[in-house]
């Protein structure tokens, strides 16, 4: 089945670093991504990696993908007041039309 | 390249009447996908289409939803007879090929009163 998964809120305190945790269902996808959302905008691609890849850094942003528990994350180093956002993951399948399934999303508040 | 443009991007539509919702895909993008958020949920995949056709609509309402995507002018979703529970964001996304990454718009946010 398609099912992505992730907690729903996730709080920090400014300059601390933040993780973001995903777990997907579908093992034949190929690329997976995350995605933030500032309320009322629509989602700005942050970065994604490619399912034969462990590990993917850019700037403040790393993302770990452990396939055998096809467990996705996103870690934010010196999380910023300007991070505080819904993030989403998302799957892109391999078969078919290619769609993505998004999870549920995680609600990142950055306290000051 | 101006992007993914979607309009209105705020829809206020009463019981009853109709919605429709225009999406311009990127220049030299064929794909088109939809998406429903509705509040406080993910996005769910709605329908994808390539110029003039309807390649995949599994996760479209069978009663008064409908799209298209013309071979000139932009993809527009059209929901008939607009209930509450449509209310959500509608967000459409495109791409050169269907399995390349795709670009979002800022989405059409739809209220029903």
């Amino acid at each position: 089945g398609e099912d992505v998964e992730q907690s729903l809120f996730l709080s920090v305190r400014e300059g601390d670093s933040s993780v973001i945790n995903c777990t997907y269902t579908d093992s034949s996808s190929t690329y997976l991504y995350w995605y933030k959302q500032e309320p009322g905008a629509g989602l700005q691609l942050l970065t994604y990696i490619f399912s034969n890849m462990d590990m993917k850094q850019d700037q403040r942003l790393t993302v770990l993908l452990n396939k055998k528990d096809k467990h996705l994350s996103l870690r934010i180093a010196d999380t910023q007041t300007g991070d505080s956002a819904i993030y989403f993951c998302a799957e892109s399948l391999t078969s078919g039309t290619y769609k993505y399934i998004f999870g549920t999303g995680t609600r990142l508040k950055v306290l000051a | 390249n101006a992007g993914v443009m979607q309009n209105p991007r705020h829809l206020v539509r009463r019981r009853g009447q109709e919605a429709r919702l225009r999406c311009s895909p990127m220049k030299g993008h064929s794909h088109v996908y939809w998406y429903r958020q509705l509040p406080e949920e993910g996005l769910k995949f709605m329908v994808y289409l390539q110029k003039e056709n309807i390649i995949d609509e599994s996760g479209m309402p069978k009663e008064r939803f409908s799209a298209e995507f013309p071979k000139e002018g932009p993809s527009i979703l059209r929901i008939q007879q607009v209930v509450r529970g449509d209310s959500a964001a509608y967000f459409c996304a495109s791409s050169i090929e269907k399995y390349y990454g795709y670009t979002f718009g800022s989405g059409t946010r739809l209220t029903v009163v």
